[in-house]
């Protein structure tokens, strides 16, 4: 029973360059979610979706793009890194909301 | 823009103790959940509460929902040492229910022995 799996667990990156956050989930979940996790701080909704072929901006939603092809995948890009992007990005994925939220294990990324 | 809003903080009680954390919201929700995070680790899903009224109990942690108010408050009963998380309220505010969380900042909670 995988729940969300994040891929890669851990990323470095430099100025400039872009990449993709992968989330898979085999729950069958509808929503779900992009948070960002920085030092001291709560998380903070990047994107999110409440079904395949339906995503909508979060509170920081720049410099992010995302897609939802299937109920299993919604993937994050960076379109061109900065220093300030940073963080632990968790996804996570909830059938309803009268469900909880399940979480990854997260992405800890840095750019230099 | 919804604001969520924690306190405390940071918080240090004695093994045994009680405590409250509270969390304040600015707009109507009838939503909120309740998370644990240990350091490094992801979030762990607590409480789910869905309208007024609202309260859930699991072992030494007991949380409740006033609308009214827009504030929940997760109640800690005889602390113990394995209690010590940082501690997330979230709100939901999405047209879909459930699909729009904001989070607080986090109440990191150490109990000592």
């Amino acid at each position: 029973n995988a729940g969300v799996t994040q891929t890669p667990k851990f990323q470095v990156l430099k100025t400039g360059q872009s990449m993709t956050l992968q989330c898979a989930q085999d729950m069958n979940h509808e929503y779900m979610s992009w948070y960002r996790q920085d030092p001291g701080m709560g998380l903070r909704l990047i994107h999110y979706s409440v079904g395949a072929g339906i995503t909508d901006q979060g509170e920081v939603p720049n410099g992010y793009n995302v897609s939802r092809s299937t109920t299993e995948d919604f993937p994050l890009r960076l379109l061109s890194a900065a220093p300030s992007q940073t963080s632990v990005y968790f996804c996570a994925s909830s059938r309803d909301g009268n469900q909880p939220q399940h979480f990854g294990d997260g992405t800890r990324l840095s750019i230099l | 823009e919804l604001k969520v809003e924690q306190n405390p903080l940071f918080l240090s009680m004695q093994e045994g103790k009680n405590y409250t954390i509270y969390c304040n919201y600015s707009t109507t929700s009838d939503r909120l959940y309740w998370y644990r995070q240990d350091p490094g680790k992801s979030l762990e899903s607590l409480f789910v509460l869905l309208s007024n009224g609202a309260v859930k109990q699991e072992g030494r942690l007991m949380a409740s929902l006033d609308t009214k108010a827009r504030l929940s408050t997760l109640h800690i009963t005889a602390a113990v040492h394995d209690l010590s998380a940082t501690y997330f309220c979230a709100v939901d505010w999405g047209e879909t229910s459930g699909s729009r969380l904001t989070f607080g900042e986090g109440t990191q909670l150490t109990v000592n022995p």
